[in-house]
């Protein structure tokens, strides 16, 4: 597709329930970064792919949180035993090579944990 | 602590109001790179524009100009002629080297154009 595509777009899950977002990428894109979104608030960074290379992961929140990216194009990020403070838009965003380049965002899954 | 800072919360104007945006950043890059996005509700980041840390070249591309100023460490953004399609939540970001160019965005401005 022309842009970065996520699924699903909404998610409702159970406190306790593993969930799984996808995020496909602006093909050709090396680049891929996952974001959570509070509401009312601004994104808050969680992970950067090169290629396949997960190179930060630094704003992952805790050890329930996990992405991958196996063949350098496809993502996606697992939650595990989802929380109620989990509740968030995650947003993935793709970049083509060259670190200045622009960041295309994609619509976002929005999770809700009840 | 906040690298950048949208001290404007929320802005409210009237139609065809011009309105400027305030974002302030913090690097000690040399290189780096600030951005302006725009979440409408449907809730999708639309980006608007780039500026590399050595174009200090202001711009106005119809409606929107941008105001980059080294010296004050700030990017502003303007709208002239403001209308109701504009109301949208407004990013400002700053990509640096020193967290491999991803994006450490602002806490947003959310503006609303009433008719």
């Amino acid at each position: 597709g022309a842009g970065v595509s996520q699924s699903p777009r909404y998610k409702v899950a159970k406190r306790g329930q593993d969930v799984a977002l996808r995020c496909d990428p602006i093909s050709g894109h090396v680049s891929l970064f996952w974001y959570q979104q509070a509401l009312g608030q601004g994104p808050e960074f969680l992970t950067y792919f090169q290629n396949e290379a997960q190179l930060d992961k630094s704003g992952l929140p805790s050890d329930r949180f996990f992405a991958e990216r196996p063949e350098g194009s496809v993502s996606t990020l697992k939650i595990q035993r989802t929380q109620q403070e989990d509740s968030a838009v995650y947003l993935c965003a793709s970049r083509s090579q060259g670190f200045g380049n622009t960041i295309y965002f994609g619509e976002g899954s929005w999770l809700t944990v009840v | 602590a906040q690298k950048v800072t949208q001290a404007q919360t929320e802005i409210s104007v009237v139609e065809k109001e011009d309105v400027t945006l305030d974002c302030v950043y913090e690097t000690r890059d040399t290189t780096y790179y600030l951005f302006w996005y725009k979440q409408p509700p449907s809730g999708e980041l639309v980006f608007l524009i780039r500026r590399n840390s050595f174009d200090e070249q202001n711009e106005i591309s119809g409606r929107y100009s941008w105001n980059f100023q080294k010296s004050t460490s700030s990017f502003n953004f303007t709208i002239t002629a403001s209308q109701v399609v504009d109301s949208a939540v407004y990013f400002c970001a700053l990509s640096e080297a020193q967290t491999g160019y991803a994006l450490n965005f602002g806490k947003g401005t959310s503006l609303l154009v009433t008719p």
